[in-house]
């Protein structure tokens, strides 16, 4: 047991629309970061948040964004929904915003129909 | 040639056997990391390391700097160990793991 948690488990949406994922990082920790992994791959990273900014993004859309609140939890949101979109979408927290220990939630497995 | 490679792909081992997993990379590095994730998606970190070697009960890592290669160990296997092992590195000032595409480990009885 990690201490984050992610909902929803799962999430079946259809093309072009809106969705919101939602991720409660560990007591203490101040950086949230988002992951894409799509079925048989490793994990892309998304981005990045530290108290409540963005301070690293890798190689997705700006339909992909973000949000950070003052208790740390954070959200993924994703816009404009396409069907390769469908994946696992993981958030890890830390306790800094570098050359820390990850600890993963267990995913929001999304379905784009 | 991706950034951060695993090998092997895929392993299958004897309950008691000795298992060894190899990861390299070519990014600059501040750390790498060893995960382990069950079916169903959940990934739990077992090491971050920076140099030298670390150990956690059966579960022994590695790495070289210099060589940019590290290593995860299992002695003793068991059934229970069977999942895939992540090898991913931190590069660039912030948390962002490049992931390797993982080692399915089965241990059968």
């Amino acid at each position: 047991e990690t201490g984050v948690t992610q909902s929803p488990t799962h999430l079946i949406k259809t093309r072009g629309q809106q969705v919101t994922l939602r991720c409660s990082s560990q007591s203490g920790h101040n950086t949230v970061s988002w992951y894409q992994q799509a079925l048989g791959q490793g994990p892309q990273f998304i981005f990045q948040y530290y108290r409540e900014e963005e301070n690293g993004r890798g190689n997705f859309p700006p339909r992909f964004s973000g949000l950070q609140f003052p208790n740390y939890s954070s959200e993924l949101n994703v816009n404009a929904l396409e069907l390769d979109d469908s994946a696992l979408y993981l958030c890890a927290s830390s306790r800094q915003e570098r050359g820390e220990k990850l600890f993963f939630g267990s995913g929001t497995q999304l379905s784009v129909l | 040639k991706n950034e951060v490679e695993q090998s092997p792909q895929n392993l299958t081992a004897q309950e008691g056997e000795f298992i060894t997993i190899n990861c390299s990379y070519s990014v600059g590095i501040s750390a790498l990391h060893w995960l382990q994730q069950h079916p169903g998606g959940g990934i739990v970190s077992l090491f971050m390391l920076s140099s030298g070697k670390k150990k956690h009960g059966r579960l022994i890592a590695t790495i070289n700097i210099q060589e940019k290669h590290s290593s995860l160990h299992i002695t003793a296997s068991h059934p229970r160990d069977s999942a895939v092992y992540i090898c991913a590195a931190t590069s660039g000032g912030y948390n962002k793991l490049i992931f390797g595409a993982g080692t399915r480990l089965a241990v059968h009885p």
